[in-house]
């Protein structure tokens, strides 16, 4: 059973425009958020995080947003470049930080 | 550079044989873990480590061991490798305060 889902497997976005990625929970003691991206034969790199305290931060071009209520979080690429275009996973823990569940991911194309 | 180092990025093994994959940090982080990536599963932890001596299992523990001796390494062993253990191998490292994690690059490992 999936605790953590990107329902879309890809998605592809022209260069300049807004790029959201997805990501639903099931479990209600999720309380730390975090978004990776990766490219191909690269290990994942950690791009942002949200604490459940927070409903939104930012870094930059990225900002992941998170609403308890829909257990529902999104990362939000302002603007999209071609260099995004990458696997994008999410993942949560529950306090024991040492088990993050993962996401599928979700394959992003930025066409220039 | 500091980082995560993964070795070797790739493998061929027969059924049966053994080997170690190798994982090394260098910027003195306590916590460490091994995961596996295949293809519709995402990200899945095998073990991890909180510190030099102590260990624990994740979801998919079954056909590996690993030890940590120094907080630097992370030796993640195939006892008697097995088709279903063909994979990508990543090794990450983190404080053990939330953060996000450093990925090496990864181990690809077939078993015939």
């Amino acid at each position: 059973d999936q605790q953590v889902k990107q329902n879309s497997p890809s998605l592809s976005v022209q260069e300049g425009r807004i790029s959201i990625l997805n990501c639903d929970y099931t479990n209600s003691m999720f309380d730390y958020f975090l978004w990776y991206k990766k490219y191909p034969a690269e290990g994942p790199t950690f791009l942002i995080s949200i604490s459940s305290i927070k409903d939104k931060n930012e870094d930059g071009r990225f900002t992941v947003f998170l609403n308890k209520s829909a257990k529902h979080l999104s990362l939000h690429i302002v603007p999209s470049q071609p260099g995004d275009s990458a696997v994008y996973f999410c993942a949560a823990s529950d306090g024991n930080n040492r088990k993050l569940i993962w996401g599928l991911g979700t394959s992003l194309a930025v066409n220039p | 550079n500091a980082g995560v180092t993964q070795t070797p990025k790739f493998q061929v093994l027969k059924t049966g044989q053994s080997m170690t994959l190798q994982c090394a940090q260098d910027m003195n982080h306590e916590y460490m873990s091994w995961y596996r990536q295949d293809p519709g599963m995402g990200l899945r932890l095998i073990h991890y480590s909180v510190g030099a001596g102590i260990t624990d299992q994740g979801e998919v523990p079954n056909g590996y061991n690993v030890s940590r001796s120094t907080t630097e390494d992370f030796p993640l062993r195939l006892l008697s490798a097995a088709p279903s253990q063909t994979s990508v191998y990543f090794c990450a490292s983190s404080y053990l305060r939330r953060d996000g994690y450093t990925f090496g690059s990864g181990t690809r490992l077939t078993v015939v």
